[in-house]
């Protein structure tokens, strides 16, 4: 979905570095998610967020933190990045039940 | 705890034939159900959705997916396949535990439509 965008599409790092992903959105919504989805584990949440005020941790939040920088953005750091989180990482945004997913960041961390 | 289930990692089929993509619940109370769609290198799009109503549901690209409760399940069905209609495809449940509106996804089907 045009969007919800997700910067950068493609990163590698190296083990030990902190990396942030961003997202922005247009829609106006004000509920936002991460996800990381590996192949044969579907995707799970990592973070969510009601508002600016609001964070949550999601089923595997461990390794990572996140930032709500206004409603319309929503980040995702890796302090110390390690190769198990090499991972797509999707950014989405609701208002109601329906989620609303960016293109996602292909992360590799050698 | 909310659930479902995509027993098949890959559903092949021909070109114009019918197409079913299944999926199984467990849930507490009533069953909020989704279907989203993950073409490559692409995000996930939203295909359809089961909150009440008639069970059987309509959606995007000539999809529809029936809600049976009995069975709990919430099959993918299309009655002629694309060739590119060949894409993963995820089945989710809202989680019902809490009032934000969190989804839990199953692992995923592979959808191959040969020519």
């Amino acid at each position: 979905d045009a969007d919800v965008t997700q910067t950068p599409r493609n990163r590698i790092t190296k083990t030990g570095k902190r990396i942030m992903l961003e997202c922005s959105q247009t829609k106006g919504h004000d509920r936002m998610y991460w996800y990381r989805q590996d192949p044969g584990l579907g995707l799970r949440l990592i973070y969510y967020s009601f508002d600016v005020k609001d964070i949550n941790k999601g089923e595997i939040s461990d390794g990572y933190s996140v930032s709500r920088q206004a409603q319309a953005k929503f980040s995702l750091s890796l302090e110390s990045a390690i190769p198990n989180q090499t991972a797509l990482y999707f950014c989405a945004t609701s208002s109601t039940d329906t989620q609303y997913f960016g293109p996602g960041t292909r992360l590799t961390v050698l | 705890a909310q659930s479902v289930a995509q027993p098949e990692d890959q559903v092949n089929v021909a070109e114009g034939n019918p197409l079913t993509v299944k999926c199984t619940y467990s849930v507490s109370g009533n069953p909020y159900l989704f279907w989203y769609v993950q073409y490559p290198n692409r995000g996930l799009q939203f295909l359809l959705k089961y909150i009440t109503g008639d069970n059987l549901v309509k959606g995007s690209y000539g999809f529809e997916a029936e809600f049976n409760k009995s069975q709990t399940s919430f099959h993918l069905k299309k009655p002629s396949a694309l060739v590119s209609d060949s894409a993963l495809y995820f089945c989710a449940v809202r989680d019902m535990r809490t009032g934000f509106q969190k989804l839990v996804f199953g692992t995923g089907t592979r959808l191959l439509v040969s020519p």
